[in-house]
């Protein structure tokens, strides 16, 4: 079946510009997870989607960041004003939350703030 | 403070070379995952430890959790250059079940041909 897809793959934007950036997870996987990774780094949790619940907004790094799930499935993650250090891959990752929680990640999008 | 730690950060060895991961905690983890992430793509899964000191298996890839459950290591025997990537070991903090993964920084494996 279809894996977790993300589009754009690359976005190049201006500082101080707003960028949305997409995901559409795995059919059936009622998680969904936002992630930042730098350069050389691991994985910066974002935020987490889980069916109707609230979404666990905690890892996100400023009120500049802000994300929704219509319908329980695509998710958008928006980035308004755009700062240099917000250039990162974004992931996205689903998972069905039974077990020991196994995600499966998109292949990211690359934001480059000019 | 960083909750799971990998050790080395970087490694580059030559093809047929055995090496060994370590992903190490303070804390207790109910399972830890291992993934492999190449450039340009997200991680992906590889294995799911559980129970304390259990060991899989996966080809040349030998997984192990320890006794406690608070660390976990990879080793990989005669390692070949589709090897290369970056490790990274997660898990959901905590005794019970949680919702949320915790990621170490990764191990960045460059096997040489």
């Amino acid at each position: 079946g279809a894996g977790v897809s993300q589009s754009p793959s690359n976005k190049v934007t201006e500082k101080g510009k707003d960028v949305e950036l997409r995901c559409d997870p795995i059919s059936g996987h009622t998680a969904l997870y936002w992630y930042r990774q730098s350069l050389g780094q691991g994985l910066e949790f974002l935020i987490y989607f889980q069916g109707n619940s609230a979404p666990d907004k905690s890892g996100l790094p400023s009120d500049r960041f802000s994300a929704e799930r219509t319908g329980g499935s695509v998710s958008t993650l928006t980035i308004q004003r755009t700062q240099q250090e917000d250039s990162a891959v974004y992931l996205c990752a689903s998972s069905l939350i039974r077990g020991p929680n196994e995600q499966y990640f998109g292949p990211g999008t690359r934001l480059t703030v000019t | 403070t960083q909750l799971l730690e990998q050790s080395p950060q970087f490694l580059s060895i030559q093809e047929g070379e055995n090496l060994t991961v370590y992903c190490n905690s303070s804390s207790v983890f109910s399972s830890l995952q291992w993934y492999r992430q190449e450039p340009g793509e997200g991680p992906v899964l590889l294995v799911t430890v559980v129970t304390g000191g259990e060991v899989k298996k996966l080809k040349r890839l030998t997984f192990q959790f320890g006794d406690a459950r608070k660390d976990s290591s990879l080793h990989i025997t005669a390692a070949q250059p589709g090897d290369t990537g970056l490790y990274l070991c997660a898990g959901p903090p905590g005794q019970g079940g949680s919702e949320k993964l915790v990621f170490g920084k990764g191990t960045k494996l460059t096997v040489n041909p």
